[in-house]
């Protein structure tokens, strides 16, 4: 079991709301990632965040936007949600500069309707 | 763009047995790093095993093994005696930018069964 924790585990939402979801980070680690994974497919990169900043972004929208707080902890928000943002969003930890397994929390699976 | 193919969606293999799982990925960078992570139906993905590019010998942790052919551009997942406890899906997957920054790219997975 790793020391990434995601919340909530599960969420429910409707098309055009906002939604955030956080995850704390493994002790030690500096670095946060976000994933998308939808139903049956491999998750895709959405950003990172290392020291606070914003340390590379995949291919979403805008509308998909981050924090990282001094604690390394994290938040993902999503603004507008639309039906196709339904996935399961996973969150990894990991120390830059250090070529290590990125430690992943259980995820939050989040279903728009 | 760095792509990772898995092209096995599923596998079927009788408890004890050995079972090769294929990655083939495509990168035009000289340095780079390869993951391998297991996922249960709970979601979480779970790391299993590492290969860097510059590694001359195949990465091994306990029952895993990561057949690496540089040439040929793969990193098989060998996983020995089978366990129940291993059906899950099985994700091939590849660092792209920064050493450790873990900017990951998966493939699509394969999901293994284990029979009793």
């Amino acid at each position: 079991e790793t020391g990434v924790t995601q919340s909530p585990t599960h969420l429910i939402k409707t098309r055009g709301q906002q939604v955030t979801l956080r995850c704390s980070s493994q002790s030690g680690h500096n670095t946060v990632s976000w994933y998308q994974q939808a139903l049956g497919q491999g998750p895709q990169f959405i950003f990172q965040y290392y020291r606070e900043e914003e340390n590379g972004r995949g291919n979403f929208p805008p509308r998909f936007s981050g924090l990282q707080f001094p604690n390394y902890s994290s938040e993902l928000n999503v603004n507008a949600l639309e039906l196709d943002d339904s996935a399961l969003y996973l969150c990894a930890s990991s120390s830059l500069g250090r070529e290590i397994g990125a430690f992943f929390g259980q995820g939050t699976r989040l279903t728009v309707v | 763009a760095q792509k990772i193919t898995q092209t096995q969606p599923g596998m079927f293999v009788q408890e004890k047995e050995a079972v090769t799982l294929d990655c083939t990925y495509d990168t035009s960078d000289q340095s780079y790093g390869l993951f391998w992570y297991k996922q249960p139906s709970s979601g979480e993905m779970i790391f299993l095993i590492y290969q860097g590019s510059y590694d001359e010998q195949n990465a091994t942790e306990g029952r895993y093994s990561l057949n690496f052919q540089k040439a040929r551009k793969s990193a098989n997942l060998v996983i020995s005696a089978s366990q129940l406890g291993d059906s899950a899906m099985y994700f091939c997957a590849m660092r792209e930018g920064q050493r450790g920054a873990q900017k990951l790219v998966f493939g699509q997975g394969t999901r293994l069964t284990i029979n009793p």
